[in-house]
């Protein structure tokens, strides 16, 4: 069954450093989204992306954020200088149509667990 | 913003009961989502709901889509101790591509 993938699983750095997340939606969806999620806390939107530009981002995706489809597989995000708040699980999505159209649902990746120190 | 409020917080049940969750939101949703995660891991979709009043059921679980469109709820029957982990419901509208998710509701399953 086809999967959302995420690389790497877990990922620390020192503040200040920039930091790429890397994931690769299921094959034949054109909707991708980031999400994150404090520990213990719920899931948080951050970014929807389709036809290679930005949909809908949320207030937590400032200009330290960005996200890129450098290829036809990979969407990325990027922290460009990383803070202590930047710490949580962040989560990669996708789907075939747009949110809030019929389909069969958005379905997320593993995760990467960011640790900033 | 959005706001959606998901009750109760957590339920310490028995194995074999059944249990119900539910979602509010201030405004309208055209999707409802229900999710299940797993310590660690990325959540997974139980059930999509894309009506007003739409029922869907996906075995043990069963999920509504309120007639306001601003509610939901799940069931799970004749719960198993697999069932343990935090159920997160999830709404987005037609006029914006994102998603919002609840508080989440932890789930305890005794045996």
């Amino acid at each position: 069954e086809p999967e959302v993938t995420q690389t790497p699983s877990h990922q620390v750095t020192q503040m200040g450093q920039e930091v790429i997340l890397r994931c690769v939606p299921i094959s034949n969806h054109l909707y991708f989204y980031w999400y994150r999620q404090i520990l213990g806390q719920k899931v948080e939107f951050l970014v929807s992306f389709y036809n290679n530009e930005i949909s809908e981002k949320s207030e937590i995706f400032d200009d330290q954020f960005s996200v890129e489809r450098p290829d036809g597989s990979n969407f990325t995000l990027k922290i460009r200088s990383t803070k202590l708040e930047d710490s949580a699980m962040y989560f990669c999505a996708s789907t075939i149509l747009a949110l809030g159209l019929s389909g069969p649902g958005q379905f997320f990746g593993p995760g990467t667990r960011l640790t900033v120190l | 913003g959005q706001q959606l409020n998901q009750s109760p917080q957590s339920m310490f049940i028995q194995e074999g009961e059944d249990v119900s969750m539910n979602c509010t939101s201030s405004s309208i949703f055209n999707t409802w989502l229900w999710y299940k995660q797993d310590p660690g891991e990325g959540p997974v979709l139980l059930i999509a709901l894309y009506k007003a009043g739409e029922l869907t059921s996906n075995g043990r679980l069963t999920a509504q889509f309120g007639i306001t469109r601003k509610d939901s709820f799940l069931n799970i029957s004749a719960s198993i101790p697999s069932d343990v982990g935090i159920y997160f419901c999830a709404g987005s509208s037609y006029n914006n591509n994102d998603m919002r998710f609840g508080a989440g509701t932890r789930l305890t399953v005794k045996p």
